[in-house]
Parts: structure tokens; C-alpha cells; sequence
């Protein structure tokens, strides 16, 4: 059974803090690894996609993965109360995508 | 085309009763997957599409869900006998992979969903 665990929060952070989410994984094989953001009542959207060890910046995103520690991040800097929203960890070694249980994110004004 | 399309966006209905839901991919996307979500947890995959061909099933799928997608376009989720349990948000994405064998970043596109309240 292919297992990707995420610390379902809340997690709070005051308006222009860095907020960090973690995320791990069971299948040692998985090679694409996703940050997707649900706001309540709608549909997830991919914010960042990752696929080899290192860093990976978008804006105000980075992205963080380490396959030896099966260990995927994701940071969101300068954090606005617009990014109060589950982070779902998405992560695929063949198919299908499997999701974690996502973070609810509240950023605070 | 604006992306992925799913009606209704809502459903109530009675036990027992037979739901259908209809998604409408990305144009140029070939496989459509759908997943079910319930409130607290991740989506949950139930099965996908390469173009007509159903590749893949759930194991934790009930022989109630059958999915069509007859085409290769749109794609029908119905649920027959409906139990309280399958009150969840069903969930339609797409995606592009060139070919059948060809690698696909997983990279998923989302509809906005059809929530079933089963009573």
C-alpha cells in the first residue's frame, strides 16, 4: 500500500512568515512529486511540481525534495492570508497519483 | 476550452437510488481519471482512462461504480444502489501522456468536482 503522510495541521503562521510544510512517502520507486492547493469547497490545483533531488523556486514557493529520506517540502514565503488552504502532497511512482491527507495552512493578518 | 467540466456540481439523493455524474476533460488531454474525496482526507483514486481503454481500477472500488468513457471524450461515473458511505466530493482530472506507454509527469488537471449527499 503506497502511503504519503502529511502532519494534517492546523498550521499557523502570521502574515509575511514562511510557512513550511513536510511530507513523506512509503514507495521508495516514486519518481513525480506534487504540492496541490485545495481552498474549502473546491477542487485541488497544482502549484509545484518536483522531480529530482534539491531545490525547486517559484515565486514564493520552493519546493524540496530528498528521495534518500523520502522526504518532499514545500515553503512558502512573504505567506498572505490568501494562502490560508489545505497543501495537498501528491506523489506518483507509476499510476495512479496518491494523495496525503493534505495541511490546512492559516495564515494570520 | 476552459478545463475540466462535471455535472451536476451537486446531487441529492435517497438510498438506494442510481446517481450518474458526466466529465468533460481537457480537449487535448487523453486520460481522465476520477478520485473521491471526503472531508478531512486526500482525494482517493478510483480509476482512470487512456482515451477509451480503462486501465486501471481501484481494489477498493464496490461493483456498485462502473465508468464509461465511450469515446475516449467525456467520461460517466455511476453509482447504482446508493449507501450513506458514498456521500463524498467525486472528483474528475485529466491529463496528457503521449502514448500508452509514454511517461506522463502526472500532472493533473481538476474539474470542481460533484458532491453526492446520499440520505
Amino acid at each position: 500500500q503506497k502511503e504519503v503522510e502529511q502532519n494534517s495541521g492546523p498550521l499557523s503562521v502570521p502574515e509575511g512568515a514562511i510557512a513550511s510544510l513536510n511530507c513523506t512517502y512509503s514507495d521508495r520507486v516514486s519518481q513525480s512529486f506534487f504540492w496541490y492547493r485545495q481552498y474549502s469547497g473546491k477542487s485541488p490545483e497544482l502549484i509545484m511540481s518536483i522531480y529530482s533531488n534539491g531545490d525547486k523556486e517559484d515565486g514564493r514557493f520552493t519546493a524540496q525534495l530528498n528521495k534518500a529520506s523520502q522526504y518532499v517540502s514545500l515553503l512558502i514565503r512573504d505567506s498572505q492570508p490568501s494562502d490560508s488552504a489545505t497543501y495537498l502532497c501528491a506523489v506518483k511512482g507509476g499510476t495512479p497519483l496518491v494523495f496525503g491527507k493534505g495541511t490546512r495552512l492559516s495564515v494570520i493578518a | 476550452d476552459t478545463g475540466v467540466s462535471q455535472d451536476p456540481r451537486h446531487k441529492i439523493t435517497k438510498r438506494g437510488q442510481n446517481v450518474t455524474f458526466r466529465c468533460d476533460p481537457i480537449s487535448e488531454h487523453n486520460r481522465l481519471y476520477w478520485y473521491r474525496q471526503t472531508l478531512g482526507q486526500g482525494p482517493e483514486f478510483l480509476t482512470y482512462f487512456q482515451n477509451e481503454a480503462q486501465l486501471e481500477k481501484s481494489r477498493l472500488l464496490s461493483d456498485r461504480f462502473s465508468a464509461e468513457r465511450p469515446k475516449g471524450s467525456f467520461s460517466t461515473l455511476e453509482i447504482q444502489r446508493t449507501e450513506q458511505g458514498d456521500s463524498a466530493m467525486y472528483l474528475c482530472a485529466s491529463s496528457f501522456t503521449p502514448g500508452l506507454a509514454g511517461a506522463n509527469t502526472g500532472e493533473l488537471f481538476f474539474g470542481e468536482g460533484s458532491r453526492l449527499t446520499v440520505l
